[in-house]
This record gives C-alpha cells, structure tokens and sequence, in this order.
C-alpha cells in the first residue's frame, strides 16, 4: 500500500522568508502524481502544486515550488516570500494513475510578523 | 459558484440515530470521492465513485456506512447507528477520470455524535 509521511506536524516562518515542508512517500510504481494542497482554518481544501512523476523538471506555482526527489520518493515544497494568507495545514498527497488520493498527515504552517 | 457543495455543513445528533450526507459534485465531473478527517489528521480515503458505479471501499468503511451516487450525479454516505468514534468531517470531492485528476473538494459536513 502507498504512504505519505509528513514528519513536521507544524512549522512557523516569518512574514516575507522562505519555509520548506517536507514530505516523503512509499510506492512501487514508477508512473503516479503528487500533490500539495493547502486546507485554511474552517475552509475547504485547495490544490497548491502537482508534480507529474514522469517530469523530471520541479513544478512551479509563483511563490510555491517543490523538490522532486524521484529515486529518494520525496516531495517537498518551498513556500517563498511568505504571506499571512499562506498560513494553513499543507497535506502532501500521491496518487497512482486514475486512482484514488492518499494523504499525510499533514503540517501546520504559522506565518508570524 | 459551480464548486462542491456538501449539506448539511454541521450536524449533531445522538448516538445510535441514523445520518444522511449529501454531496453535490462539479456538474462536468464523472468522479466522486468521499473522505473521513479528524481533527489534526489528514483526510482518510472512505470510498469513490465513477458515474453510478462504486468501484472502491475502504475498509474503514464499516457495514454501518452506505453511500449511493444515483444516476451519477450527487452522492449520499449514510451513518446509520452513529457512535462516538463516527464525529468527524466528512469531506466530499469530484474529479474527472483520467489525467492529473486533481481533486476539487467540497467545504465539508462535520458531525458530532454525543
């Protein structure tokens, strides 16, 4: 069975830094996708970042890139130029092709002035 | 907004009443998912469907836990005899097959069984 393990349960940057949440996972496919998303305090879940196993290239989304490590099955993700917006529970997630979501347990990110 | 929608938003209720949740999916969508969160966990996989068809439970999924998704467009996950250990958000997502297949979730139905 596949597993994300997300071994900081929570995390504080200041307003402005940069802050890398890490995030590794078990799988003996060589084709799936991983996955970030961002849940705020009582509001729904929402896709940061996706990462196509196949691509070598690490995704990128303005403030928000990740570090694809294939051959080590780590996926962590840089949060640049935080903002008080950015602060949230991060789940990391992986998918095997046309299956389901499988998820860590996720980290909490504490942005501070 | 086309988004998922989830009713009811919050939901108490008594240990061993019965519960219905429905969900909603983006209309485009063929796929559905259901998913369990407790506080400070994430989201655990319950069961999903692809048009009418269910095509994975988990285990978790006990015989006390029921979802249909008629004629492939909202979904229900029935709770019947609740228990304690029930309280939870359940959350529900869509998705089209096939591809990234990001999932698009729903702002969820927390329950809270006393």
């Amino acid at each position: 069975a596949q597993t994300v393990t997300q071994s900081q349960p929570e995390m504080s940057v200041q307003e402005a830094e940069t802050v890398t949440l890490s995030c590794t996972y078990d799988t003996s496919e060589s084709d799936y996708y991983l996955f970030w998303y961002k849940q705020p305090p009582s509001r729904q879940m929402i896709l940061v970042i996706r990462q196509e196993a196949y691509k070598q290239q690490n995704a990128t989304e303005n403030r928000f890139s990740v570090n694809f490590q294939k051959a080590a099955k780590s996926f962590s993700l840089k949060i640049s130029d935080s903002q008080l917006g950015d602060a949230a529970m991060y789940f990391c997630a992986y998918r095997r092709t046309d299956s389901k979501l499988t998820f860590g347990t996720g980290t909490r990110l504490q942005v501070t002035l | 907004d086309t988004g998922v929608s989830q009713d009811p938003r919050h939901k108490i209720t008594k240990r061993g009443q019965n519960v219905t949740f429905r969900c909603d999916p983006i209309s485009e969508h063929n796929r559905l998912y259901w998913y369990r969160q407790t506080l400070g966990q994430g989201p655990e996989f319950l069961t999903y469907f692809q048009n009418e068809a269910q095509l994975e439970k988990s285990r978790l999924l006990s015989d006390r836990f029921s979802a249909e998704r008629p004629k492939g467009s909202f979904s229900t996950l029935e709770i019947q005899r609740t228990e304690q250990g029930d309280s939870a958000m359940y959350l529900c997502a869509s998705s089209f097959q096939g591809g990234t297949g990001e999932l698009f979730f729903g702002e969820g139905s927390r329950l809270t069984v006393l």
